[in-house]
């Protein structure tokens, strides 16, 4: 089944220590996002990618980067987490972005210790 | 800028019966998208119906359908013979028509329980 894959499902890593999360998708979507939900809170948006044009949202903070090295793959890097970076992290994937459905993966939990 | 917002942060229903989940949202744009997420817990969010602003018929899916209403801003979920599998945290998302972003906004989310 197509379908978007994100590893690792569960992430443990100490203060300021950098950590990537892994997204795939077999669904051959031009469009991924990465979203952050905190608990009993709302998916936010932190960037996505139309091919391979990165797109920044205002406010997300310079501690978090993204890659797509290929249609297939995108990673999100934390280059120093903060406690207030323990969240669920969220990539999305869509044909489009105009009115596209967005399909999501089932989420990586980060804890930071 | 556009606001979401889904004023029943917890609901309960028994399983057979019918349920509705408030929306309402702030545009002041005429052209959209309105979607409605479902998040089980601990598994992945899936689409549950979509609605474009510009079709004037509610969408429909099996057991789940919309009352949207463009002039009140308001977007509804109603779940028909609810099932235990209903359970979880359903969240109402805008997104807006001809932006370059494709950026969904989302309300803070329903929790339903679905009790036998």
């Amino acid at each position: 089944d197509a379908m978007v894959i994100q590893n690792p499902r569960y992430q443990v890593t100490q203060f300021g220590k950098p950590v990537t999360l892994s997204c795939s998708q077999t669904l051959n979507h031009n469009v991924m996002y990465w979203y952050q939900q905190k608990s009993s809170q709302a998916p936010k948006l932190l960037f996505h990618y139309y091919d391979k044009d990165f797109n920044n949202e205002a406010d997300t903070p310079d501690n978090f980067q993204s890659r797509r090295p290929n249609t297939s793959f995108c990673f999100l890097d934390i280059r120093s987490p903060g406690l207030g970076d323990a969240a669920m992290y969220l990539c999305a994937t869509s044909p489009r972005r105009e009115g596209g459905t967005q399909y999501f993966g089932p989420g990586t939990r980060l804890l930071v210790l | 800028a556009q606001t979401v917002t889904q004023s029943q942060p917890e609901m309960s229903v028994q399983e057979a019966e019918t349920v509705t989940l408030s929306c309402t949202y702030d545009t002041s744009e005429n052209n959209y998208y309105l979607f409605w997420y479902k998040q089980p817990p601990s598994r992945q969010m899936i689409l549950v119906i979509r609605q474009e602003a510009y079709k004037q018929q509610n969408a429909t899916e099996n057991r789940f359908s919309v009352n949207f209403q463009k002039a009140a801003k308001s977007f509804s979920l109603k779940i028909s013979d609810s099932q235990l599998g209903d359970t979880a945290m359903y969240f109402c998302a805008f997104m807006n028509y001809g932006g370059s972003q494709g950026n969904l906004i989302f309300g803070k989310g329903t929790k339903l329980s679905v009790k036998p």
